[in-house]
This record gives C-alpha cells, structure tokens and sequence, in this order.
C-alpha cells in the first residue's frame, strides 16, 4: 500500500531554532505540494514543485522559508530562524501525472515553536 | 483566483441520518475538479469523493454522494446512513485542471459529529 511519509510527526522547538521537515512522495509520482493548515488561515499552499523543479513558492514567507527537492524521493521544508506564529500542522502531498490527478496526503508534521 | 467556501462551521446528525454539508466556489474555469476531504482526530486527510466539472453525472462513492451544479457554483455532499466513523472535519476542495496536478484550494471546512 502506497503512502506518503513524512517525519517528524511532531516537533517542538524554541523560537529562533531551525527546523526541518521531510516528506516521501510515493515513488513514480511527479509533483509534490507542501500545505500548512492552522486554525485561523485553514489549509493553504505554501509551495510545490513537479519533476523537482519548484514550480510555485508564493505561499511561503522567503526570508525564513526554503523548500527543496534534492531527489526523487526526497522533499524538504525548512524553516530558519522559526517563529511561534510557525506552529502549525504541515502537510506534504504527491501526485501522478496522469488521471485522476489525485493528491495522496501524508500524515503530516506538526510543529509548536515556544 | 479561486475561492472555496463553507458556509456551516459545525454541524451534526443522528446516527443512521441523512446530512448535508454545503460548499460554493467561485472560478472563471470551465474545466476543473471538485473533491471532498474527510479528517478525522489522526488529522489524516481522506479523499472521500471527486467530481470532474465536465461531467453531468453526480458522483457517489458508498453511503457519500454529491449535488453538483455547476451554473451555481455548487458542490454539496451528502452523507446518507451517518455513521459514528463519520465524526470529522470535511474540506470541500477545488482544483484547476492543468496537465498534471495543481494547487488545492480548500474551503474553511465544517466540523461533523455524529451523535449516537
């Protein structure tokens, strides 16, 4: 069976420190999205990329906010120096090329910065 | 831009009950597809249904089926038979269709308890 995974699952962490999340996209799927669902915005895009390239970061604060794919199998959100107003549950997704263009979720991260 | 919106917060229902949760959109695409996402407590997101704009024919999976009007701009879900597995947060969500997939965006999300 399938499944997105990412880890941690749970993270908390000191204002100021970096933090690191990764997701594993289900191999043979070709793009990967990085939500943030909190309780005032909801679930919103902060960035994804098809192929590895990143092909929208617009949802993402750029002066602390980075997001990678070193590899196929591989994604990565980083967050430097990180804030209270970062807590939040991350949510990585992938999907295949070709119909139905489903998004598969993983569990997701949640992070609490104090 | 698209919006999504859910216009019921909380809602809940009886067991073995009928309900009805409520989604509108707005969008200028003609093509696209609409979904309905469940979470439950684990936080979890699970598709629960998909409609392509394109076609007429509503879709139902199971006890979960969906009104879809497109010259309204409505997606609406029906849960029929309620089951206290259906306790969730349930994310109405919209999609352009590109070759390949794109961004979700998703409604605020209504709260469904399901009372015994």
């Amino acid at each position: 069976d399938a499944r997105v995974t990412q880890t941690p699952r749970h993270k908390v962490t000191e204002m100021g420190q970096e933090v690191t999340m990764r997701c594993q996209p289900i191999l043979g799927h070709n793009t990967v999205f990085w939500y943030r669902q909190t309780m005032m915005q909801g679930l919103e895009l902060l960035a994804y990329f098809r192929n590895r390239a990143p092909l929208d970061d617009s949802g993402m604060p750029k002066d602390r906010f980075s997001a990678e794919m070193p590899d196929a199998t591989l994604a990565t959100l980083k967050i430097q120096p990180s804030e209270p107003r970062d807590s939040a549950v991350y949510f990585c997704a992938s999907g295949y090329r070709g119909y139905p263009y489903e998004q598969y979720f993983g569990p997701g991260t949640r992070l609490t910065v104090t | 831009a698209q919006t999504v919106t859910q216009s019921q917060p909380e809602m809940s229902v009886q067991e073995a009950e009928t309900v009805t949760l409520s989604c509108t959109y707005d969008t200028s695409e003609n093509n696209y597809y609409l979904f309905w996402y469940k979470q439950p407590p684990s936080r979890q997101m699970i598709l629960v249904i998909r409609q392509e704009a394109y076609k007429q024919q509503n879709a139902t999976e199971n006890r979960f089926s969906v009104n879809f009007q497109k010259a309204a701009k409505s997606f609406s879900l029906k849960i029929s038979d309620s089951q206290l597995g259906d306790t969730a947060m349930y994310f109405c969500a919209f999609e352009r269709i590109r070759t390949g997939n794109t961004p979700l965006v998703f409604g605020k999300g209504t709260r469904l308890s399901v009372i015994a």
